[in-house]
């Protein structure tokens, strides 16, 4: 069975600072997607990056960057120079290309950046 | 130009309504879910649909029917509504693996409250 686990349901972090969320994830299947979402106070869902699993480098965007270590099945990410609007919930995801076609969420971290 | 639009936004009602939540997205993905989100912002998959076709009901009680006239168009439909129904809805779209690109793009969610 996938899963997606997210150990950190919060986290406080100064601004500027360079923060790290963690994921793990676990699937027997050799062919999957993970993603990073933002939910922000408003709620909307806001995608952030991917990671394929066949992919040799680490996926960046901007200030985010997904550290991915296949072998330890961890998708982290990392977002340098925090800035009080990154305080939301972060969630991450796993897409998995099977007919279940379907993405799963962790439980999230909710971030919060101080002044 | 709304890539997944949701109607309504908010949704208050009594128990035992029937109500529906429309979804549409014009980004051409033969994929779409719906998601509800709880009070403690954990996102479950609830169904997956691929070109009209349902590929996944994750052990919803049948109360809750979807509807997909075309692949475009998700709706929910819900009856009896209970009190435990009330949550975020969350409809997404994706591109179907290998249709390129692979995240998931969201509604900005339905509050549905049951009183």
């Amino acid at each position: 069975a996938q899963k997606i686990t997210q150990t950190q349901p919060g986290m406080f972090v100064q601004e500027k600072e360079a923060v790290t969320l963690d994921c793990t994830y676990d699937t027997s299947d050799p062919s999957y997607g993970l993603f990073w979402y933002k939910q922000p106070s408003s709620g909307e869902m806001i995608f952030l990056i991917y990671q394929g699993s066949y992919d040799q480098q680490n996926a960046t965007e901007g200030r985010y960057s997904l550290n991915f270590q296949k072998a330890r099945k961890s998708a982290n990410l990392v977002i340098s120079a925090s800035q009080l609007g990154d305080s939301a919930m972060y969630f991450c995801a796993m897409r998995v290309k099977n007919r279940d076609d379907k993405i799963i969420f962790g439980k999230g971290t909710r971030l919060h950046i101080l002044p | 130009d709304t890539a997944v639009s949701q109607t309504p936004k908010y949704l208050v009602t009594q128990m035992g309504n029937d109500k529906s939540i429309k979804c549409e997205q014009n980004l051409g993905h033969d994929t779409m879910y719906w998601y509800k989100q709880d009070s403690k912002k954990f996102l479950k998959i609830m169904f997956s649909y691929n070109n009209k076709e349902l590929i996944i009901n994750e052990t919803v009680p049948n109360r809750f029917s979807p509807k997909s006239p075309d692949k475009a168009h998700l709706n929910l439909h819900i009856n009896s509504l209970e009190l435990g129904d009330s949550a975020v809805y969350f409809c997404a779209s994706s591109p179907r693996p290998g249709q390129g690109g692979t995240e998931a793009f969201f509604g900005q969610g339905t509050r549905l409250t049951v009183v």
